[in-house]
């Protein structure tokens, strides 16, 4: 059951552009939304995150929109860059006892220059 | 952000052989660590969760005999896959966190090779 969604495994988009990554998910109880960036044989690295209160963070060139009556956020990263160019885990925080980290599937970004 | 600190990077070990790997955090204590498995083209999968001092919590379907954990201080923790065969290659990936951050911090993880 995988309960965060990302449906695209690939997006390119020429520099300079907006990429727009989306997410979905199906549990309720997640209270945090995080975005991370992730290269070939690396470990994730952290982008932005946002809470499951509000609706929007932003912070540089990325942005994270949550709607949770759909169940879904996106990140927005604008203007894109060649060094943009990665794999984008959506990933939700639930807490039940002890914190827990889901992972979506990832989204291939690639930024053409 | 926090510095998490994973090793080995890679590994090659024969079949039937125990593996270790180690996981740190170097500039904060880690409350709570986490353990990924991530196989080609694939998603995260968290294998366990392991709180500072108690037993891991593994999610279903990990075997807690193959795959074991232990957490003994704030700032290490080890994964130990006892009598690897070759299905258990694949890239593992530690993470972690502290009170003071709502995000877990990864390591650079380790990619085991079982021939």
């Amino acid at each position: 059951d995988q309960q965060v969604k990302q449906n695209s495994p690939s997006l390119s988009v020429q520099e300079g552009r907006i990429s727009i990554l989306n997410c979905d998910y199906t549990n309720s109880m997640f209270d945090y939304f995080l975005w991370y960036k992730k290269y070939p044989a690396e470990g994730p690295t952290f982008l932005i995150s946002i809470s499951s209160i509000k609706d929007k963070n932003e912070d540089g060139r990325f942005t994270v929109f949550l709607n949770k009556s759909a169940k879904h956020l996106s990140l927005h990263i604008v203007p894109s860059q060649p060094g943009d160019s990665a794999v984008y885990f959506c990933a939700a925080r639930v807490t039940s006892g002890t914190y827990k980290y889901i992972f979506g599937t990832g989204t291939r970004l690639k930024v053409l220059a | 952000g926090a510095v998490v600190s994973q090793h080995p990077s890679w590994v090659i070990c024969k079949s039937g052989t125990s593996v270790k790997i180690e996981c740190r955090s170097l500039d904060f204590q880690a409350t709570t660590m986490f353990w990924y498995r991530q196989f080609p083209k694939q998603s995260l999968m968290l294998m366990a969760t392991s709180n500072e001092g108690s037993k891991a919590t593994y999610e279903q379907g990990v075997e807690k005999d193959k795959f074991l954990i232990n957490h003994a201080s704030l700032t290490l923790s080890t994964l130990t896959v006892t009598s690897a065969h070759p299905e258990d290659s694949s890239f593992y990936i530690c993470s972690a966190r502290d009170l003071r951050n709502t995000e877990a911090f990864f390591g650079q993880g380790t990619r085991l090779t079982v021939v």
